[in-house]
């Protein structure tokens, strides 16, 4: 079946521009986190969305950072203002339960780079 | 201290060798652990969970000291195919039933012919 998406694969922004990332988890899927991988480093975890809400999103940067999840499904994270530090890979993942550790499925990711 | 923290690597080993990748974990309250396999330019996968008692999938081999705060993953055979990112997760629930992976930096190992 199909897996986690994610659009665009790659981003190219100017400094100071916003940018929406968006994210198809499997259907079905209730649970969905955003992560951010930086070059040479591991997955960091950003926001996580059970449903419709965002559960924690301890891990968002700053206020430049918001993702919404309005119908439960589709997410979209959205940066403002992007620095060059924002510069990464955005990666989106899913998982079935809510009760216990499922795993988490990840999608490509999506490359965004801040010029 | 970071949460999770792996052999900084890279390693560089011929086929056939064995390979041994090891990690330690700060927060005492985690409670399940993995290994996750990272190609170049690919997502994560879940390579393996880790259990107290040691486990083996094939050539591979994880094993948990709770008492060290201590994971490893062995690889044995090594095989050119395994040449990736191998990187240590820990899973705590921070409430919510929120079950957050906190990884390390990951290991690169390459598997020369």
């Amino acid at each position: 079946g199909a897996g986690v998406s994610q659009t665009p694969s790659n981003k190219v922004t100017e400094k100071g521009k916003y940018v929406e990332l968006r994210c198809d988890p499997i259907s079905g899927h209730t649970a969905l986190y955003w992560y951010r991988q930086s070059l040479g480093q591991g997955p960091e975890f950003l926001i996580y969305f059970q449903g419709t809400g965002a559960a924690d999103d301890s891990g968002l940067p700053n206020d430049r950072f918001f993702a919404v999840r309005p119908e439960g499904s589709v997410s979209t994270l959205k940066i403002q203002r992007t620095e060059r530090g924002d510069s990464a890979v955005y990666l989106c993942a899913s998982s079935p339960g809510t009760f216990s550790y499922n795993e988490q499925f990840f999608g490509p990711g999506t490359r965004l780079t801040v010029l | 201290r970071k949460e999770v923290e792996q052999d900084p690597g890279p390693f560089n080993v011929p086929e056939g060798a064995t390979v041994a990748f090891n990690c330690t974990y700060s927060n005492s309250a985690s409670q399940s652990f993995f290994w996750y396999r990272q190609d170049c330019r690919k997502e994560p996968k879940l390579l393996m969970s880790v259990y107290s008692s040691g486990n083996e999938d094939g050539r591979f081999t994880a094993q948990l000291n709770r008492a060290s705060q201590y994971i490893s993953l062995l690889i044995r055979d090594s095989k050119l195919s395994d040449s990736a990112t191998y990187l240590c997760v820990v899973l705590q629930d921070s409430g919510g039933s929120n079950y957050k992976l906190t990884f390390g930096k990951g290991t690169l190992l390459t598997v020369n012919p």
